[in-house]
């Protein structure tokens, strides 16, 4: 069965530095997301993306966070100046358009 | 407005017995979903109902969706070691334009069984 592949599985970063969060979506999907949950909290909603733009975005998802499509296969998650509190695991998913949702395994943020 | 509330947080059995786990939500839903986290892995979808479905069935699980009481219960009959996991329910509120879906999940049970 296909699967959504995440990279890395782990990331450890300084406060301040740029991370990506690289995603590869199940290859005739057309929606994609971005969740990240924080250590013992509930899975949050980040982004969605369809057709080259962000369909939908929460309001963690502030300016120091931005996504890509830069080809046709990767999804990229990008956190500018990460701060403490960014560190989480943070999911990709993706979908045809249902509500059901393929999700990765996950990259473990640390940031130090 | 807190979305998705599971209870139990934590549910420990004996394998063979039945599982029943219960999310309550706040706002309108389309569609309930519930999935499954083994520890330290990603989401793996479970089942989903629709808000005009009452009831649905999927091999050993079955979920119910009472939409007066905003509330829905998913149940795992004669469960097994490997079951051991997190359960989450999901809801969305539909399209926000197109076929996207914003998932708001709540904060899970976790599961154990025993062999």
């Amino acid at each position: 069965e296909p699967e959504v592949t995440q990279t890395p599985s782990h990331q450890v970063t300084q406060m301040g530095q740029e991370v990506i969060l690289r995603c590869v979506p199940i290859s005739n999907h057309l929606y994609f997301y971005w969740y990240r949950q924080i250590l013992g909290q509930k899975v949050e909603f980040l982004v969605s993306f369809y057709n080259n733009e962000i369909s939908e975005k929460s309001e963690i998802f502030d300016d120091q966070f931005s996504v890509e499509r830069p080809d046709g296969s990767n999804f990229t998650l990008k956190i500018r100046s990460t701060k403490l509190e960014d560190s989480a695991m943070y999911f990709c998913a993706s979908s045809v358009g249902t509500p059901k949702q393929y999700f990765g395994p996950g990259t473990r943020l640390t940031v130090t | 407005s807190q979305q998705g509330e599971e209870d139990p947080q934590a549910l420990s059995i004996q394998e063979g017995e039945n599982a029943t786990m219960n999310c309550s939500y706040k706002t309108s839903i389309n569609n309930l979903q519930w999935y499954r986290q083994n520890s330290g892995r990603g989401l793996v979808h479970l089942i989903l109902i629709r808000s005009n479905e009452r009831e649905k069935h999927s091999g050993r699980l079955r979920v119910t969706l009472d939409t007066s009481k905003k509330s829905s219960s998913l149940l795992i009959t004669a469960s097994r070691a490997a079951d051991t996991a997190s359960y989450f329910c999901a809801t969305d509120g539909g399209n926000s334009g197109g076929s996207n879906y914003k998932l708001t999940f709540g904060k899970g049970t976790l599961l154990t069984v025993n062999p």
